[in-house]
């Protein structure tokens, strides 16, 4: 069974600060990963997708890395910015299916 | 472009009574659908997941139910709702890439 762990749960920083979040799998047999923004309340916003092909995406500020054979995921925030709070999930997508299964999160606060 | 509504926003509901949720996409057809629940503490669970028309798949075996009626309508019921259903219900369209409605926060007292 696939199991997703985001390290750390919580991360406070000041603005500006460039930063890692990072996602890790058990079962390196992934179709992609997902990264997903949380704001308190509200739905999931998808934020990056990674085919198991890929080695790494980017948008705007965000950058994420994987690498499938150690079963790992970053996401690199770079200039973060008091807006950027928020919870970050990631998921990864089986190749058995198209069931996405869920990190526990990392919440993040970004300082003025 | 796609977009995924679900209603109502909040809920209050006291134990025993029934639930019903809604949700509906737009700008696409045929979609996977799926229904996840996030309890306080614990993480994203996949409640039932839906491919076509009247096919519904169950990850977890508990009080509630789903049922597909129309392409892009996708429905999360109950028939006596218990305490431990309180949660946020989140409705997803897509496959490979998925994509999330607002949620419904329900409360069960």
């Amino acid at each position: 069974k696939q199991e997703v762990t985001q390290i750390p749960a919580a991360l406070s920083v000041p603005e500006g600060e460039n930063l890692v979040l990072n996602c890790s799998f058990t079962d390196s047999a992934i179709y992609n990963l997902q990264w997903f923004r949380q704001d308190p309340g509200k739905g999931l916003t998808s934020l990056l997708l990674i085919q198991s092909s890929q080695r790494e995406q980017t948008s705007g500020r965000l950058n994420a890395s994987l690498d499938k054979s150690s079963g790992r995921s970053t996401l690199y925030i770079a200039a973060s910015q008091p807006g950027d709070s928020a919870t970050y999930l990631c998921a990864v997508i089986d190749n058995a299916g198209n069931m996405l299964t869920f990190g526990g999160g990392t919440r993040l606060m970004v300082k003025p | 472009s796609q977009t995924i509504h679900q209603w109502p926003a909040t809920l209050v509901q006291p134990v025993g009574s029934p639930l019903s949720l809604e949700c509906t996409v737009e700008g696409t057809s045929n979609p996977n659908l799926y229904w996840y629940r996030q309890a306080a503490g614990r993480g994203l669970q996949l409640l039932f997941y839906s491919v076509g028309i009247g096919q519904i798949s169950s990850e977890v075996p508990q009080n509630l139910s789903a049922s597909r009626p129309q392409d892009r309508q996708f429905i999360l019921s109950s028939k006596k709702l218990l305490l431990s259903d309180s949660g946020f219900y989140l409705c997803a369209w897509g496959d490979n890439e998925q994509f999330f409605g607002p949620g419904t926060r329900l409360t069960v007292l």
